[in-house]
């Protein structure tokens, strides 16, 4: 079975500008977490959903946004980018709330110029 | 909210050695506890985990142990081998997990090396 799906791998974008993040869980996992990882730190929650409900929140600014839709996938949305969003977003699914682990993919590498 | 803290930051070991990192957490509502292991360029690799109600749990060369009391628990990686190189990061989440509350909050990572 394939494992989490993030695209792009790669993205470069300037100051204020927008940006969407995509990712695809493992089959049969409904529940899909985004997490922020800072050169040298460990990932930082952002957000949880759950059949396509947003079931946590973590300590990011309301122009971090995401949805889930309803073949699981999710999208991540950064509006009014900043320079101190340069980090690995990264996604990661389980199979529900209630049942971890946590399987992540590989990140989207952001730099912002 | 919780809060990990890992040590240490960076750990050298010799081919065959034993390695140990230590975790301690904050929130008692805390109980589980997965260890991930990153490479370069890859995200983060579940390697092994433990909930509240078990004490030690092993897999081949890797164990973990929970100290619920204390808060804090610990990666134990024997005969090293240098493919076990990597960021190792130990993180805690309350289970299940409530509205609101955080999902996993993770350790500052450690930097493995074993040295052939």
């Amino acid at each position: 079975d394939a494992g989490v799906t993030q695209s792009p791998t790669h993205l470069i974008k300037t100051r204020g500008q927008h940006v969407t993040l995509r990712c695809s869980p493992i089959s049969g996992h409904k529940s899909v977490s985004w997490y922020q990882q800072v050169l040298g730190q460990g990932p930082q929650f952002i957000f949880q959903y759950y059949e396509k409900e947003e079931r946590g929140r973590g300590n990011f600014p309301d122009r971090f946004s995401a949805r889930q839709f309803p073949n699981y996938s999710s999208e991540l949305n950064v509006n009014a980018l900043l320079l101190g969003d340069s980090a690995l977003y990264l996604c990661a699914s389980s199979r529900g709330l209630l049942n971890q682990p946590q399987h992540f993919g590989d990140g989207t590498r952001l730099s912002i110029l | 909210g919780e809060n990990v803290e890992q040590h240490p930051s960076t750990l050298s070991v010799q081919e065959g050695d034993s390695a140990v990192i230590k975790c301690t957490y904050s929130d008692s509502a805390s109980n589980y506890f997965p260890w991930y292991k990153q490479e370069l360029g890859k995200g983060p690799q579940l390697i092994i985990d433990i909930r509240s109600n078990v004490g030690e749990k092993k897999d081949q060369r890797i164990a973990v142990t929970l100290n619920k009391t204390a808060k804090h628990f610990s990666l134990h990686i024997t005969e090293t081998q240098p493919e076990d190189s990597a960021v190792y990061f130990c993180a805690a989440s309350p289970l299940p997990m409530d509205t609101g509350r955080r999902a996993l909050t993770f350790g500052s990572g450690t930097r493995l090396q074993v040295q052939p």
